[in-house]
């Protein structure tokens, strides 16, 4: 069992929806990073979470330690946030490692 | 501001030549520096990473190899490609006083 799960692997919307995208994770964490993958292949780090919610325009993110688990929110989606959503966790103890989740495929349909 | 740039952005290299990727971040001083691979259809891999000059750990074993002949430069280098050496490579830093992690444009590399 991989250490970082995201669901759905796919998920296609129509614009202006509501999505959310999940990642579970089996180890102690320092930190989780929520990162956005371009179809060039560009990554961009959407947000670092340790405890609690933070939000950035239309994204919001969330993270319960207890529960290990993450979610990320896209209010009033748009064509443009068509892009692969990966989670990745920072493990306990200053580990240099990232792992990562496979990834979310996110389409939005005009 | 910090920024980090990685070239060249696509290659195609036969079997046996050497590579070398180059990255460079500008604008921090002393951050840690990785090397992460997609193979396809794959996550994000970490190869290695630095936390300072001369300073390379691994983290699989591999055909790849890294330097840090500087503190604010990284190379990805291999002596002879293999086929599975193809992939989507992506140089990335992160400052010592945080925790936020920032992707280089990435590297499209074709073994044929």
């Amino acid at each position: 069992k991989n250490e970082v799960e995201q669901s759905p692997q796919n998920l296609t919307a129509q614009e202006g929806e509501f999505i959310t995208i999940n990642c579970s994770y089996s180890v102690g964490i320092s930190a989780l990073h929520w990162l956005q993958q371009h179809p060039g292949g560009g990554i961009v780090s959407l947000f670092m979470l340790s405890s609690g919610k933070k939000k950035h325009g239309r994204l919001i993110a969330t993270i319960n330690i207890q529960e290990k688990h993450s979610s990320l929110h896209i209010t009033a989606s748009h064509p443009r946030d068509s892009a692969v959503y990966i989670c990745a966790v920072r493990r306990q103890g200053g580990s240099e490692k990232l792992v990562f989740g496979k990834g979310t495929k996110l389409t939005v349909n005009p | 501001s910090q920024t980090i740039h990685q070239w060249p952005a696509t290659l195609v290299q036969p079997v046996g030549s050497p590579l070398s990727l180059e990255c460079t971040v500008e604008g921090t001083s002393n951050p840690n520096l990785y090397w992460y691979r997609q193979a396809a259809g794959r996550g994000l891999q970490l190869l290695f990473y630095s936390v300072g000059i001369g300073q390379i750990s691994s983290e699989v074993p591999q055909n790849l190899s890294a330097s840090r002949p500087q503190d604010r430069q990284f190379i990805l280098s291999s002596k002879k490609l293999l086929l599975s050496d193809s992939g989507f490579y992506l140089c990335a830093w992160r400052g010592g006083s945080g925790n936020t992690i920032y992707f280089g444009e990435g590297s499209w590399l074709t073994v044929v």
